[in-house]
């Protein structure tokens, strides 16, 4: 099993870019969560899903969308990107309500 | 109010030792769960240990035990006999709501611990 895999690894992006943040899970795992983390900060909970077709704000939802059309993709978009989006994005998916497995992350820069 | 207080931003600890990392968490909610990660400087996050409010007993894994002290909302991390590898970010992590609703972390703002010789 490859677990929890994000695309892409890093990506720099101008202001008012867009772009999709790719996260794929193969554990079959219901839940899927997008988290960020800045620097020198803890995660915080984007959104997150419940299963296919479900999805719900966490946190810090602005300035992202989500969808969940599979049990195994959740990816994450962002419209319009802004400086205060610059951070590190972690997928994460969990088979119930115990540990949560992350994928490597994605470090974005919005110049 | 914080959720999730870790208030050790740095912590050193010879090779063996042991070390205790310190977590307080604030929720009204009668089931929770309490999470430890670690984040080497690859950037990975690491499941090391889970921690039932409704658990009797505190949780080990290996090296790693949970001080669950649930009057003082109290949750720290114990690593015993430190290794180098061990240096990495901790961070401290809660889940609140029963079974069946989706596991939603509330994450502290770490603890990072060296490992010296």
């Amino acid at each position: 099993n490859a677990g929890v895999t994000q695309t892409p690894k890093f990506r720099i992006l101008k202001i008012g870019q867009s772009m999709t943040l790719q996260c794929t899970q193969d554990m079959n795992h219901n839940y899927m969560y997008w988290y960020r983390q800045d620097p020198g900060m803890g995660l915080k909970l984007i959104y997150y899903s419940v299963g296919a077709g479900i999805t719900d704000k966490g946190e810090v939802p602005n300035g992202y969308n989500v969808s969940r059309s599979t049990t195994e993709d959740f990816p994450l978009r962002l419209e319009l990107a802004a400086p205060s989006q610059t951070s590190v994005y972690f997928c994460a998916s969990s088979p119930a309500r115990f540990k949560q497995f992350f994928g490597p992350g994605t470090r974005l820069t919005v110049l | 109010a914080q959720k999730i207080t870790q208030t050790q931003p740095g912590m050193f600890v010879q090779e063996k030792e042991a070390v205790t990392l310190d977590c307080t968490y604030d929720t009204s909610d009668p089931s929770y769960g309490l999470f430890w990660y670690k984040q080497p400087s690859s950037g990975e996050m690491i499941f090391l240990i889970y921690q039932g409010s409704y658990d009797q007993q505190n949780a080990t894994e290996g090296r790693y035990s949970l001080n669950f002290q649930k009057a003082r909302k109290s949750a720290n991390l114990v690593i015993s006999a430190s290794q180098l590898g061990d240096s990495a970010m901790y961070f401290c992590a809660m889940r609140e709501g029963s079974t069946g609703t989706a596991s939603k972390l509330t994450f502290g703002t770490g603890t990072r611990l060296q490992v010296t010789l």
